[in-house]
């Protein structure tokens, strides 16, 4: 039962442009939401994060928005840059339950020149 | 700088053999984690401990165990190694607080684990 979903598996997003990447979540009682980044031969790296009492957290290039009531986050990456090209997890945790994270299945994101 | 590190970066084990996967952090954090990462399933959580000598089971424990004697240490094995293990197998801590933006996971490089 895959709690946390990311339905692309790939992305291909040209240099400058946006990079939108997507995550669904069917757990009702997660409450704080994570993105990681994985380099091929590295361990993932954290990137942002946003509690369920907000609807919006920006680092720089980076923003995550939450709606909680489709249950959906996104992360949006602006402009996109050949560095970014990665793979990106969604995780999510219920606070209650001490740091543990489930994670989703992860987008591969391809920023062309 | 949180530093993780794993004892391996590749490993080719047989059919049967017992694995030890080691892992070691340097920032006094108190909890640890083991994933494992395969292509469509993401990261998948083995064990976690929030102490030393203390594990919890997290999604698929089945076929492995863990071992947590020092709190920088955290320990995964696999007893009697089968070809369905075969993957990346991450290590993670995190400080232990109550989930926080300071109590972010922090992985180490991964094992790639071969079962022959």
């Amino acid at each position: 039962d895959q709690q946390v979903k990311q339905n692309s598996p790939s992305l291909s997003v040209q240099e400058g442009r946006i990079s939108i990447l997507n995550c669904d979540y069917t757990n009702s009682m997660f409450d704080y939401f994570l993105w990681y980044k994985k380099y091929p031969a590295e361990g993932p790296t954290f990137l942002i994060s946003i509690s369920s009492i907000k609807d919006k957290n920006e680092d720089g290039r980076f923003t995550v928005f939450l709606n909680k009531s489709a249950k959906h986050l996104s992360l949006h990456i602006v402009p996109s840059q050949p560095g970014d090209s990665a793979v990106y997890f969604c995780a999510a945790s219920n606070t209650g339950t001490a740091s543990k994270l489930t994670f989703g299945t992860g987008t591969r994101l391809q920023v062309t020149l | 700088d949180v530093k993780v590190t794993q004892s391996s970066r590749y490993l080719v084990k047989r059919t049967g053999e017992k694995v030890f996967l080691e892992c070691v952090q340097d920032m006094d954090h108190e909890n640890m984690f083991w994933y494992r990462q395969d292509p469509g399933l993401g990261l998948r959580l083995i064990y976690f401990s929030y102490d030393v000598k203390m594990k919890e089971k997290g999604d698929i424990p089945e076929g492995y165990s863990v071992s947590r004697e020092k709190k920088e240490r955290f320990s995964l094995i696999l007893e009697s190694a089968s070809t369905n293990q075969t993957s990346m197998y991450l290590c993670a801590s995190s400080l232990g607080a109550r989930m926080s933006a300071s109590d972010t996971q922090y992985f180490g490089p991964g094992t790639r684990l071969t079962v022959l």
